[in-house]
């Protein structure tokens, strides 16, 4: 089975910018994570999908991310203005079995 | 609040021989998973192993063990006759029943094998 898809991998912009990321999940997995990975730390969730309706947005920074997942499938992250410490990798993964998650190889996101 | 730590920002080994990364974690619940997870450079998480809070025996998949201590909170993760392309970031992470099965991390080990 294909596994999940993230593009762009690599994105460089300047700060105030915009950017977004998109992921397409395994088919037929209902969740879907964001999750961010800043250098020398573990992954941390942002934003948990069931379907199309959102989960756990506890720790997504409401003022510059914003996640939408399209018809219960592809999902795109954005964040609008960015700041330097938005630097990450931002992982998505998916799933059909809450112990069973299928991660992406991240978007590598540098802010100058 | 769950937390995951683990105390061993890097470790290295030689090829064929046997390593044991660390991890402990601090939870009030008592239905968990327990996982360790390796990240190579390409990023993409592959899990090592899975572990069930309720199950005492310790899982074992082919080289790569733990021994998990429920009343010490302590979760090692051992690998055996290790070899090259075991090198990455190994991550210990948590989850819990009753929280949307959400995942805690560990801030990882980075493991290097050497010829």
């Amino acid at each position: 089975e294909a596994g999940v898809a993230q593009s762009p991998r690599y994105k460089i912009i300047e700060k105030r910018q915009s950017v977004a990321f998109w992921c397409n999940p395994i088919s037929g997995h209902a969740t879907l994570y964001w999750y961010q990975q800043i250098l020398g730390q573990g992954p941390k969730l942002l934003i948990q999908f069931q379907n199309n309706g959102v989960v756990d947005d506890s720790q997504l920074p409401k003022d510059r991310f914003s996640a939408e997942r399209l018809k219960g499938v592809d999902s795109t992250l954005k964040i609008q203005p960015a700041k330097l410490e938005d630097s990450a990798v931002y992982l998505c993964a998916s799933s059909s079995e809450a112990v069973r998650l299928a991660f992406g190889s991240g978007t590598r996101l540098t802010v100058v | 609040a769950q937390t995951v730590t683990q105390s061993q920002p890097e470790m290295s080994v030689q090829e064929a021989e046997t390593v044991t990364l660390s991890c402990t974690y601090d939870t009030s619940e008592n239905n968990y998973y327990l996982f360790w997870y390796k990240q190579p450079p390409s990023r993409q998480m592959i899990l090592v192993i899975r572990q069930e809070a309720y199950k005492q025996q310790n899982a074992t998949e082919n080289r790569f063990s733990v021994n998990f201590q429920k009343a010490a909170k302590s979760f090692s993760l051992k690998i055996s006759d290790s070899q090259l392309g075991d090198t990455a970031m190994y991550f210990c992470a948590f989850m819990t029943w009753g929280s949307n099965y959400k995942l805690t991390f560990g801030k990882g080990t980075l493991l290097t094998v050497n010829p």
